[in-house]
């Protein structure tokens, strides 16, 4: 069972904006830790997507687009995802993790209708 | 560019052991600790193990400790798992991981351990 909790699924159209969520557990809080996000396209290895710890201190991976970023919800120890201006092209499994435990979420799947 | 590029996946007996290698190019291999992430057939992500820079410190997965070992021989660029008393939950693409935040994969090497 996956320590980090990322919905299964999620569905959004094209032009859009999809906010796809990381839910750490209880006993540890968000604010400690670097949230890294990946991407995997079917039938591809994963992609290194972008980290985010606060405003000022975050970063993207090579040749990611700004539509990519992160954000954090204290309240509800949760990472956040946001995509922004959606394209098909971004359809594909979306997974979180923490260092240094490098606990992954279980991966949502980002369906663009 | 950054390539990494994983060999030495195939199919072996429950108890067998296998050596997956990974061969890294495009950057300074010494000055970044490597990892190996593997992915059951149509599961999730789930890391196994990471090296340090030097070698010298080594970190392992719960379902895995004792049993697999990782290394690397920085004058050849080159990542090793060593896995050992394969069960079949092992089954699973390998993949080889730049950094402490998996900045870069490469394509992966399938295991399959089956009788």
């Amino acid at each position: 069972q996956p320590v980090l909790t990322q919905p299964p699924s999620s569905f959004a159209s094209p032009g859009d904006s999809a906010r796809l969520t990381c839910t750490l557990p209880s006993d540890i809080s968000v604010d400690k830790y670097n949230i890294y996000w990946y991407q995997q396209k079917s039938g591809s290895p994963p992609r290194y997507l972008l980290y985010y710890y606060s405003d000022s201190d975050k970063g993207r991976g090579s040749g990611v687009p700004s539509r990519f970023s992160g954000s954090k919800d204290a309240s509800a120890n949760t990472g956040i995802l946001l995509i922004s201006g959606l394209q098909s092209e971004d359809e594909a499994d979306y997974y979180c993790m923490i260092w240094p435990s490098n606990a992954f979420g279980g991966g949502t799947k980002l369906t663009v209708l | 560019e950054v390539q990494l590029v994983e060999s030495g996946g195939g199919l072996i007996q429950p108890g067998g052991s296998l050596r997956l290698s990974c061969a890294a190019s495009g950057f300074t291999f010494i000055n970044h600790a490597m990892a190996w992430v593997r992915q059951a057939p149509g599961k999730g992500l789930e890391w196994v193990s990471t090296i340090s820079t030097t070698g010298h410190n080594t970190f392992y997965a719960e379902s895995v400790k004792g049993r697999f070992t990782i290394s690397r021989d920085n004058s050849k660029n080159t990542l090793f798992l060593q896995m050992s008393s394969q069960r079949v939950e092992d089954t699973a693409r390998y993949y080889c991981a730049k950094g402490d935040s998996f900045d870069w994969w490469g394509q992966g090497t399938l295991v399959t351990v089956s009788s």
